[in-house]
């Protein structure tokens, strides 16, 4: 079974510039989750998905973070502008709403804002 | 309010000696999962272990085993014979299950020495 895939591994860009990573999930997984980790912190949730609607954006700074799920499958998580305190990994997880709802994750995006 | 902590921010460790990495947890529900995770160096977050509340015997994955003792409230994950391979930042982290989120610690930073 292949597991949750996240593109780019790397991304280096200049403040106010914009970026996005992309996420696909375990197969046939309906709850799908990005995270953002700044360095020696745990993962802090910034939008979960259930299917193609969002669960929760609490954390999402809308101002310039915006994320979509289109057909239930893969996602995308947007920033524009950049800050620098956005540079961090952004990781993706998904798990699938049968047994223990365990969250399994792709390798992460590591995003570094100059 | 739920919370888990990690008291270790990081250790050391000959190889092939057991390891016992802390975590307390604080919740009021009676239903409730815990999971430890392990971070290498490369970022990815692989899942190692589960534990459910309702699980009366500590869980097992080949050289991880989770020391649940429920009424101090704490899940410790044991890593027997540790190898050089097993440097990375652990976290605890526990299911809220009002949203299926994952809470987490702070991990702890575990480096093997030869």
């Amino acid at each position: 079974e292949a597991g949750v895939a996240q593109s780019p591994r790397y991304k280096i860009i200049e403040k106010r510039q914009s970026v996005a990573f992309w996420c696909n999930p375990i197969s046939g997984h309906a709850t799908l989750y990005w995270y953002q980790q700044i360095l020696g912190q745990g993962p802090k949730l910034l939008i979960q998905f259930q299917n193609n609607g969002v669960v929760d954006d609490s954390q999402l700074p809308k101002d310039r973070f915006s994320a979509e799920r289109l057909k239930g499958v893969d996602s995308t998580l947007k920033i524009q502008p950049a800050k620098l305190e956005d540079s961090a990994v952004y990781l993706c997880a998904s798990s699938s709403p049968r047994g223990r709802e365990t969250q399994y994750f792709g390798p992460g995006t590591r995003l570094l804002v100059l | 309010a739920q919370k888990i902590t990690q008291t270790q921010p990081g250790m050391f460790v000959q190889e092939k000696e057991a390891v016992t990495l802390d975590c307390t947890y604080d919740t009021s529900d009676q239903s409730y999962g815990l999971f430890w995770y392990k971070q290498p160096s490369s970022g990815e977050m692989i899942f190692l272990i589960y534990q459910g509340s309702y699980d009366e015997q500590n869980a097992t994955e080949g050289r991880y085993s989770l020391n649940f003792q429920k009424a101090r409230k704490s899940a410790n994950l044991v890593i027997s014979a540790s190898q050089l391979g097993d440097s990375a930042m652990y976290f605890c982290a526990m299911r809220d299950y009002s949203n299926y989120q994952l809470i987490w610690g702070a991990g702890t930073k575990l480096i093997i020495k030869p």
